[in-house]
Formats: structure tokens, sequence, C-alpha cells
């Protein structure tokens, strides 16, 4: 069965620091989108992104957040100042198309020092 | 936007028993997702309900959607440690925007 492959799986970086979350959606979906979800916690919308632009962000998504797909197969998600509050468990999802089930990846783990 | 809320929280099942989760929501929703979430995982797309009243099965969980669509639940009958996890419903706020419930959280006891 096709899968959303999310890397790496573990991310520790130190506050301030840029990271790039990386994810390979499924091939024939066209929709992306990131989620996370801090321990314990709801999973929460971050953006969602389709024919190379963003459709939707949320209020979290402010302007240390970029989302990009450089290359047709990977897509990716940069913080690029991270701070403490960003430690949480960062899911990227696909669909092949709006209002169908989403596709989940096993998710980056970000921990923010 | 609105808001799917989602009880109870937790839910502790005795081995082989039925539960309900519910999932309300004070406006008309054009459809409802369900997921679930075992500890340590990822979510994962159970199913979609779209019209009226629809009730559907997968094995032992059934789904249902209000009559009026503005709630949902799931039912689990001959609960199995397998059904451990977190089962979030989720809303379409628009489009491109997919709004998960903060889910119910289910532990069984053998």
């Amino acid at each position: 069965e096709p899968e959303v492959t999310q890397t790496p799986s573990h991310q520790v970086t130190q506050m301030g620091q840029e990271v790039i979350l990386r994810c390979v959606p499924i091939s024939n979906h066209l929709y992306f989108y990131w989620y996370r979800q801090i321990l314990g916690q709801k999973v929460e919308f971050l953006v969602s992104f389709y024919n190379n632009e963003i459709s939707e962000k949320s209020e979290i998504f402010d302007d240390q957040f970029s989302v990009e797909r450089p290359d047709g197969s990977n897509f990716t998600l940069k913080i690029r100042s991270t701070k403490l509050e960003d430690s949480a468990m960062y899911f990227c999802a696909s669909s092949v198309g709006n209002n169908y089930g989403y596709t989940f990846g096993s998710g980056t783990r970000l921990t923010v020092v | 936007g609105q808001q799917v809320m989602q009880i109870p929280q937790y839910q502790h099942v005795q081995e082989g028993e039925d539960f309900t989760t519910y999932c309300n929501s004070s406006t008309t929703l054009s459809n409802i997702q369900w997921y679930k979430q075992r500890p340590g995982g990822h979510p994962v797309f159970l199913i979609q309900l779209v019209k009226s009243g629809e009730v559907k099965k997968q094995k032992r969980l059934t789904f249902q959607f209000g009559e009026a669509k503005k709630n949902s639940s799931l039912h689990i009958t001959a609960t199995q440690t397998t059904d451990v996890g977190t089962y979030f419903c989720a809303e379409f706020l628009n489009d491109y925007k997919l709004s998960f419930g903060a889910g119910t959280t289910v532990t069984v006891r053998a």
C-alpha cells in the first residue's frame, strides 16, 4: 500500500536554528498538508498546498514557517528560527483530492532545546 | 470557524464490552471523517460520512452520521486490545482545511 514517507524520524535542534522537515507524498496525490501534534494534544492544522502554492494556512503558520515542493516529489516544511514551543510531532499528509481521506506519514519528532 | 467536540475524552473499556464515542457540532457539517491513532503512531483514515443518517460498518466498528448532520458516532462492539488508541473525528472547514477534534483516547482492560 502506498505510503507517505517522512524524514528524519527525530530531529533535535537548538533554539534559533533552522530546520527542514521532509516528506514524500503518495505519487498520484495532488493535495499536501502539514499538521503538528504537541504531546498528548490534538492534531493541529498548519498548512495545505495545492498546485504549487499554499491554499490555506493556520494562525500558527507565521513568517517563521514556509513550505516548498522543490522537485515534484518532495514536500518540505522549513522553520526558520525554532522556538522551544515548536517542539512537537510534525505530520505530513497527502490526499488524492480535496474532501477525500488523508494519508499521514509516520511523523518527525522535533525537539527544540 | 466551527469546531467539533468529542466526548468522552477518555474511555476505559473492559475487553469484550461495547462502547460509543461521539462527535458533535453546533453547525451543519458537509461531511465528517474518522481517524485512529495508535499510541506513538500517526492518524490513519478510517471512514468518511457524507449523507444525512448514513451508517457504515467496518467489521466491529459502526459509524453513524446524524440526520441533521450535526453529530456523528463511532460504536465498537466486543472491544479488543487492538482497539487501543485515540479516535478523532474531523471536519472540513473549507476545501483545504481539515480540522480535527480533540479525540477520544481508548484504553482496554484485559
